[in-house]
């Protein structure tokens, strides 16, 4: 069965610098993968997802992940980051049933 | 809009009842899923359905039913059986049946009281 691990449970940076989100999969096929973004008693939002074709995927606000197979990764990256971002954001593997969410990594912006 | 709408936002339950709370999606989705989020952690699969009269079973099934009668709507019910179920439930949608982006409701809290 598909899972998926986040290592950082919370992290915080400073506003402009930049940030780095990991996530690890395990999946016996090509995974859908997804990264998703949730403010305080919302749902989630997508922010954006790698099905097949270029490794390096573009989302908004600004993200981009990249997909590395020989890792089994899926980090998600911003160059520089503002206080709006502070969230906790989650990575996703989707396979032909359903999908799995990691714990999540709870971002904190300092000013 | 279309959307995925959850009702109610609010709600509070004494033990030994059931209640049941509400997921409509006029996104003319196929699949149709419940997640349970607690405090600090990541989101738990409860039921999911990609047909209507068909669902499954996720990782945390015990003390819910769901119901898929119409392809709109889905259901989830928690049971008296379920110890503990204050907790942040999400219904999501999905587009066919595998492989698609998932979309998410605004999420509902349940408080046991």
């Amino acid at each position: 069965a598909q899972s998926v691990t986040q290592p950082d449970i919370h992290i915080t940076v400073s506003e402009g610098a930049s940030l780095e989100l990991r996530c690890n999969y395990s999946y016996g096929a090509t995974p859908y993968l997804f990264w998703y973004v949730q403010s305080p008693g919302q749902g989630l939002q997508l922010l954006l997802k790698y099905f097949s074709g270029d490794t390096l995927v573009q989302g908004i606000k600004g993200f981009e992940a990249e997909f590395k197979r020989s890792q089994s990764s899926f980090n998600l990256r911003k160059p520089s980051v503002h206080w709006s971002d502070a969230a906790e954001y989650f990575c996703a593997v989707g396979g032909n049933n359903d999908m799995r969410f990691g714990a999540g990594t709870r971002l904190t912006v300092k000013p | 809009d279309g959307g995925i709408t959850q009702s109610p936002k609010y709600l509070f339950r004494k033990e030994g009842q059931n209640v049941t709370l509400s997921c409509e999606q006029n996104l003319n989705h196929d699949a149709m899923y419940w997640y349970r989020q607690d405090p600090g952690q990541g989101l738990r699969l409860i039921y999911y359905s990609q047909i209507v009269n068909d669902f499954q079973k996720g990782d945390i099934a015990e003390g819910y039913s769901v119901s898929r009668e119409k392809k709109e709507s889905f259901p989830l019910t928690v049971t008296s059986a379920q110890k503990n179920p204050t907790a942040f439930y999400l219904c999501a949608s999905m587009v066919g049946k595998s492989g698609n982006t998932i979309y998410f409701g605004e999420g509902s809290w349940l408080t046991v009281v």
